[in-house]
């Protein structure tokens, strides 16, 4: 099974900060990671597919990147509707999650 | 535009089997990948399998002696079932279309409890 070690798992932020999530796979995934929101009681939302490609109706705010084992997901100019939790998966292999993060408002 | 809607009992009791429909409408079953994944109370996910435009399946290997996933293209329908559950089976799953799990149903809580 690959890995994904997600970090942090909680997230504190200011409205219009600049915040980033990582997730290291434990092997090469060949940029095959996509990132979900989830708000509570809601269903995972895709927001970005093979590491940086956004899904239609993502906000611009949002971005990913990254290649190897290593990549990162990024949200500039937090707004509140943006608060929620944050997951990445590979689906190079059998699929595996990260651990999630929790984004708070500071 | 697709849409997918899990039913299914709430509540098994233990060492009985969980068994879950997933209803999917705007899209055929008989193209892309069907899975079904879930997320447990202390908030980790977990994909269990899922089953192919052509029929075949793929298992997490953690499950792979409880779970069968099947399908019924005729009422564009497929279906989860996990044997000898416990507690640690509590969970809310998700049905989801492709391999990047796109689009997702609402989920339905199942909890395991004699």
């Amino acid at each position: 099974d690959i890995q994904m070690t997600q970090s942090p798992p909680s997230l504190s932020a200011s409205l219009g900060d600049k915040v980033t999530i990582t997730c290291q796979a434990s092997q090469n995934i060949n940029k095959y990671i996509a990132w979900y929101q989830q708000k509570p009681g809601k269903a995972p939302r895709q927001l970005i597919r093979y590491t940086s490609t956004l899904v239609s109706g993502t906000p611009s705010r949002f971005s990913g990147s990254g290649s190897g084992r290593d990549y990162s997901f990024s949200i500039s100019n937090v707004e509140s509707e943006d608060i929620a939790s944050y997951y990445c998966l590979q689906y190079d292999n059998l699929p595996t999650f990260g651990g999630g993060t929790k984004l708070e408002l500071k | 535009e697709v849409q997918l809607q899990e039913s299914g009992p709430g509540l098994v009791k233990p060492s009985q089997s969980l068994s879950l429909t997933c209803s999917v409408t705007g899209y055929s079953i008989t193209s892309n990948y069907w899975g079904w994944i879930r997320k447990f109370p202390g908030n980790k996910m977990e994909w269990m399998g899922y089953i192919s435009y052509s029929g075949s399946t793929s298992y997490n290997p953690s499950l792979k002696s409880r779970i069968s996933i099947t399908r019924d293209t005729s009422k564009n329908q497929f279906f989860l079932q996990l044997n000898s559950v416990t507690t640690e089976d509590t969970a809310t799953y998700y049905c989801a279309r492709s391999r990047d799990f796109a689009y997702w149903g609402q989920g339905t809580l199942v909890t395991v409890s004699s």
